[in-house]
C-alpha cells in the first residue's frame, strides 16, 4: 500500500525557517518524481514544488523561488522541503503527493499534510 | 501565466448529474486532471488525462476536454461525492502546474 506521511510543520515567526520531510513507503521511491502542495486556509490548492527521480531537475513556483528548497533521499525514501524566509502568506496545509515518470504526470497518491503557521 | 477558471459552487439533488466545468485557454490540447479534496482527508486522483478513472474511482465519475473547457461529470450523485473539485493542467511554457479555482459540490 502507498503511503507518503509528511511531518516538520508547526509554528515560526514570519523570516524564520522550517524543514519539512515526507517519508515514503509501498512503492520506489527512486522511480517517481515527488511534488509538495499546499492549500492555504480558505484557499485553493496551489502546486509549490517538484523533484524528479534523481533529483536533477527541479520545478519552483514563483513566488518561494531562492526560499524553498526542494529535495530527497532515495536511501531514505524520503522527500524534503528546506524553508527559508518565511512569509504569512506561505501559511498553508503542505502535502507531499507522488507524481510519475514525468515531470508533468498527475499526482496519484497524497499525504493527509502537514500544517505551517507563519505568525509572530 | 496559464490560468484556469471553476464556477465556485455547484449544488446538485441526490441522484441528479453534477457538471463541473474548467476554462483555460485552449484547454483541449492539453491533459487535464481533476481531485477531490475532503476535509481532513487527502486529495483523490479521480480523472486523469482528460477521460481516464484510476482504479477505484466510481464509473459515476466521467470527465472530458475540448476546446477551452474541460468538464468533470458525476452521475447519480451521492451524498459522500459532497467535496471541493479541481481541475489542473501542466503548462509546458512556464514547466509550472497550474490548478484550478476549485469548485464546491454541495449535495441537497
Amino acid at each position: 500500500e502507498v503511503q507518503l506521511v509528511e511531518s516538520g510543520g508547526g509554528l515560526v515567526q514570519p523570516g524564520g525557517s522550517l524543514r519539512l520531510s515526507c517519508a515514503a513507503s509501498g512503492f520506489t521511491f527512486s522511480s517517481y518524481w515527488m511534488t509538495w502542495v499546499r492549500q492555504a486556509p480558505g484557499k485553493g490548492l496551489e502546486w509549490v514544488a517538484s523533484i524528479k527521480q534523481d533529483g536533477s531537475e527541479k520545478y519552483f513556483m514563483d513566488s518561494v523561488k531562492g526560499r524553498l528548497i526542494i529535495s530527497r533521499d532515495s536511501a531514505k525514501n524520503s522527500l524534503y522541503m528546506q524553508m527559508n524566509s518565511l512569509r504569512a502568506e506561505d501559511t498553508a496545509m503542505y502535502y507531499c503527493a507522488r507524481g510519475g515518470e514525468y515531470g508533468s504526470s498527475p499526482f496519484d497518491y497524497w499525504g493527509q499534510g502537514t500544517l505551517v503557521t507563519v505568525s509572530s | 501565466s496559464y490560468v484556469l477558471t471553476q464556477p465556485p459552487s455547484v449544488s446538485v439533488a441526490p441522484g441528479k448529474t453534477a457538471r463541473i466545468a474548467c476554462g483555460g485557454n485552449n484547454i483541449g490540447s492539453k491533459n487535464v486532471h481533476w481531485y477531490q479534496l475532503k476535509p481532513g482527508q487527502a486529495p483523490v486522483l479521480v480523472i486523469s488525462y482528460d477521460s481516464d478513472r484510476p482504479s477505484g474511482i466510481p464509473e459515476r465519475f466521467s470527465a472530458s476536454n475540448s476546446g477551452n473547457t474541460a468538464t468533470l461529470t458525476i452521475s447519480r450523485v451521492e451524498a459522500g461525492d459532497e467535496a471541493d473539485y479541481y481541475c489542473q493542467v501542466w503548462d509546458s511554457t512556464s514547466d509550472h502546474f497550474v490548478f484550478g479555482t476549485g469548485t464546491k459540490v454541495t449535495v441537497l
